[in-house]
């Protein structure tokens, strides 16, 4: 069964320190990985997924199939970070419905 | 980008009213659309799936002659809330697969219903 697990439900870090969002997965065939975001009263929008395996405002993430990890980081965490982020998994053939993970609520302070 | 309307915003009715939701696909086909309730500081839970011109898939525990899915263009996809009672008060979001487009959901803005 597909599962997506995200296990802070809050992180809170000082502005320019790192940041990581953990997401464990668990999925028997190939999966692809998203991260989504919603900024206060907006709705969700994709951040990155892994197979593009590119940085958008300074977060990465990258598939570790092994750990069945899809941790999202950025090295210097800023106030307009601040926001709920969702990990989510697909079949890669695009047939499967997402899974959504419960989402962290990710609060930068100044 | 691809923009996905959905409409109304917010509802408020009384228990025992039905409900239209829509959502469309403004500047894309969507093949698939999906529906999601949020509760509140949760995570947001799929309902169902409706592809063009077929019937929505549901999930368990969802009661299709309750939240009934009509997905009858490859832009609009309406979901009614039937006979609502205050239970049925949630957040509900709307997504939109593309035809063409890679394997991503684009999001509407949701809809907060409140059943009095």
């Amino acid at each position: 069964a597909q599962r997506v697990t995200q296990p802070e439900k809050l992180l809170s870090v000082f502005k320019g320190a790192p940041v990581e969002l953990k997401c464990n997965y668990s999925y028997s065939g190939s999966p692809e990985l998203f991260w989504y975001v919603q900024y206060s009263r907006q709705r969700l929008q994709l951040l990155l997924r892994h197979i593009s395996r590119e940085s958008i405002k300074g977060f990465t993430a990258d598939l570790n199939k092994g750990e069945t990890s899809f941790h999202l980081k950025k090295p210097f965490a800023q106030e307009e970070d601040s926001a709920m982020y969702y990990c989510a998994l697909s079949g890669l053939s695009g047939g499967q419905n997402f899974v959504f993970g419960p989402g962290t609520r990710l609060s930068v302070l100044p | 980008g691809a923009v996905v309307s959905q409409h109304p915003s917010r509802v408020i009715c009384k228990s025992g009213t039905s409900v239209k939701i829509e959502c469309r696909s403004l500047d894309f086909q969507a093949t698939t659309m999906f529906w999601y309730r949020q509760f509140p500081k949760q995570s947001l839970m799929l309902m169902a799936t409706s592809n063009e011109g077929s019937k929505a898939t549901y999930e368990q525990g969802v009661e299709k002659d309750k939240f009934l899915i009509n997905h009858a263009s490859l832009t609009l996809s309406t979901l009614t809330v039937t006979s609502a009672h205050p239970e049925d008060s949630s957040f509900y979001i709307c997504s939109a697969r593309a035809r063409s487009r890679e394997n991503i959901q684009y999001f509407g803005a949701g809809t907060r219903l409140s059943v009095l």
